[in-house]
């Protein structure tokens, strides 16, 4: 079975400290994706990883940045936490190509107070 | 662009009930279908898939047809149970402009099923 694993299943933080939050998988996956979910709002793309050290934008990444070094590991960076990012953190992983669904993480759930 | 509208929720059913879920896309290009499941405290699983037109997917009791003349991917079972409380997401996958890799999935807004027993 496919394995998504993070780093935090909850975590709280201050506004203006700088966030880490992990995702691994172990299925030797090309792609790997962060998303937010919000009430209201379902999921939002922040950014996506095609492959090693490859990084594309999603749909709302101010605030956010990427690392992307081993394929089995992508990293999501906060440089500047605010209270507007508080959220539920999604990571997927898939295999590259259209008809391949993604696996997701259990999710972190961010409080920045 | 691409997007899913999926009907609004929540839904709340007795056990045993029929349920249908409704989505309908639109996309630039030939999409595949989704739609996953996220119980309570839980990341989102694959529920089922469908890759070309008139393909049914179907898993524990759930099945959706890929209708393109109509652009839809309707979520159905037949009979309910308490254990499918959750919410439901339909996605779609699309190869994005500039090609090569750039496959992501859209997803709708979910809906929120709740089963009483």
């Amino acid at each position: 079975d496919v394995k998504v694993t993070q780093s935090s299943r909850y975590l709280v933080k201050r506004t203006g400290e700088k966030v880490f939050l992990e995702c691994v998988q172990d299925m030797d996956h090309e792609n790997m994706f962060w998303y937010r979910q919000d009430p209201g709002l379902g999921l939002r793309l922040i950014y996506f990883s095609y492959d090693v050290k490859m990084k594309e934008k999603g749909d709302i990444p101010e605030g956010y940045s990427v690392s992307r070094e081993k394929k089995e590991r992508f990293s999501l960076i906060l440089e500047s936490a605010s209270t507007n990012q508080t959220s539920m953190y999604l990571c997927a992983s898939r295999r590259e190509g259209q008809s391949y669904e993604q696996y997701f993480g259990p999710g972190t759930r961010l409080t920045v107070t | 662009g691409n997007s899913v509208t999926q009907m609004e929720g929540p839904v709340t059913l007795s056990e045993e009930a029929f349920l249908t879920i409704n989505c309908t896309y639109t996309a630039t290009g030939y999409p595949s279908l989704f739609w996953y499941v996220q119980y309570p405290g839980e990341g989102l699983q694959l529920l089922l898939k469908a890759t070309k037109a008139d393909d049914k997917g179907s898993n524990k009791g759930f099945e959706a047809t890929y209708r393109k003349e109509t652009t839809s991917f309707h979520l159905e079972k037949g009979s309910v149970q308490v254990s499918d409380s959750a919410v439901y997401f339909c996605a779609l996958s699309v190869l994005g402009l500039g090609g090569g890799s750039n496959y992501k999935l859209t997803f709708g807004k979910g809906t929120l099923l709740t089963v009483n027993p």
